[in-house]
C-alpha cells in the first residue's frame, strides 16, 4: 500500500491507543488532507477524521488525529468494545489522486 | 442521509470486462456538487482509489488504471457505473462506491462494498 500502517494494535477497555500512518512528502507530508476511516467488516467504512484532525459531526471526541512530517496518527482514548474494527488512513496526493494505507486491525482485549 | 449501494456480478472471467453500478439515495445527481468515486480493496491489502465522476460527467482516473477504466453516470436513475477492461486475478477485490463533496479531500459516505472475483 502507498501509506504504511501497523497491521494490528490492541488495548484494554479504557486505555488509549495510537495508530500511525506513514507516507511521503508527496501525500501525507505535502498536504493537510489526511483522513481516517473506521471499518467494521461487512459494513460501509465510516469517516471519523478528516483534514488531519477534524471530526465530522456525530463522531465521538474519543477519536483524535494529528500529523508530524510524513506521519499521521489516529488516537482513540477511553477504548470501548465497539471500537474493535479495522482502521484505514487516506491522503490526498500528487496529481490530484488519493492514496490509502493497508489498514490496522484494532483488538479491544 | 446519503446511502450508496453497489451491485455487480460477483464473478468475472479473466480478460473480460468488469461492470459495477452504484445506486445512490438521499442525494441528488442533478444539482451542483458531489464527486462520485470508486475505491477497491484487494484481499489482505489496503484500499486503492480508482477514480471519480462529477455530476456533469467529467471524470478523473488513477493513472495506474486509466487505460482500462471508464466511469459513467446516469442522473435519471441516480446511478453511476464502473467498467474495467481486460481483468486479471489482480483485479479481484471488494469494490466500494463513495461520495466526495467538492472542495473537500475525503470520502464522507461509502457503500458496503461488493466482492468481485476474477476467475480463470
Amino acid at each position: 500500500s502507498a501509506l504504511t500502517q501497523p497491521a494490528s494494535v490492541s488495548g484494554s477497555p479504557g486505555q488509549s491507543i495510537t495508530i500511525s500512518c506513514t507516507g511521503t512528502s508527496s501525500d501525507v507530508g505535502g498536504y493537510n488532507h489526511v483522513s481516517w476511516y473506521q471499518h467494521h467488516p461487512g459494513k460501509a467504512p465510516n469517516l471519523i477524521i478528516h483534514d488531519v484532525s477534524d471530526r465530522p459531526s456525530g463522531v465521538s471526541n474519543r477519536f483524535s488525529g494529528s500529523k508530524s512530517g510524513n506521519t499521521a496518527s489516529l488516537t482513540i482514548s477511553g477504548l470501548q468494545a465497539e471500537d474493535e474494527a479495522n482502521y484505514y488512513c487516506g491522503s490526498y496526493g500528487s496529481y490530484s489522486t488519493w492514496v490509502f494505507g493497508g489498514g490496522t486491525k484494532l483488538a479491544v482485549l | 442521509q446519503v446511502q450508496l449501494q453497489e451491485s455487480g456480478p460477483g464473478l468475472v472471467k479473466s480478460s473480460q470486462t468488469l461492470s459495477l453500478t452504484c445506486t445512490v439515495s438521499g442525494a441528488s445527481f442533478s444539482s451542483v456538487g458531489n464527486y462520485w468515486t470508486w475505491i477497491r480493496q484487494h484481499p489482505e491489502r489496503g484500499l486503492e482509489w480508482i477514480g471519480y465522476i462529477y455530476y456533469s460527467g467529467n471524470t478523473y482516473y488513477n493513472p495506474s488504471l486509466q487505460n482500462r477504466v471508464i466511469i459513467s453516470i446516469d442522473t435519471s436513475k441516480n446511478q453511476f457505473s464502473l467498467k474495467l477492461d481486460s481483468v486479471t486475478a489482480a483485479d479481484t477485490a471488494v469494490y466500494y462506491c463513495a461520495r466526495r463533496i467538492p472542495g473537500t479531500h475525503y470520502f464522507d459516505y461509502w457503500g458496503q462494498g461488493t466482492l468481485i472475483t476474477v476467475s480463470s
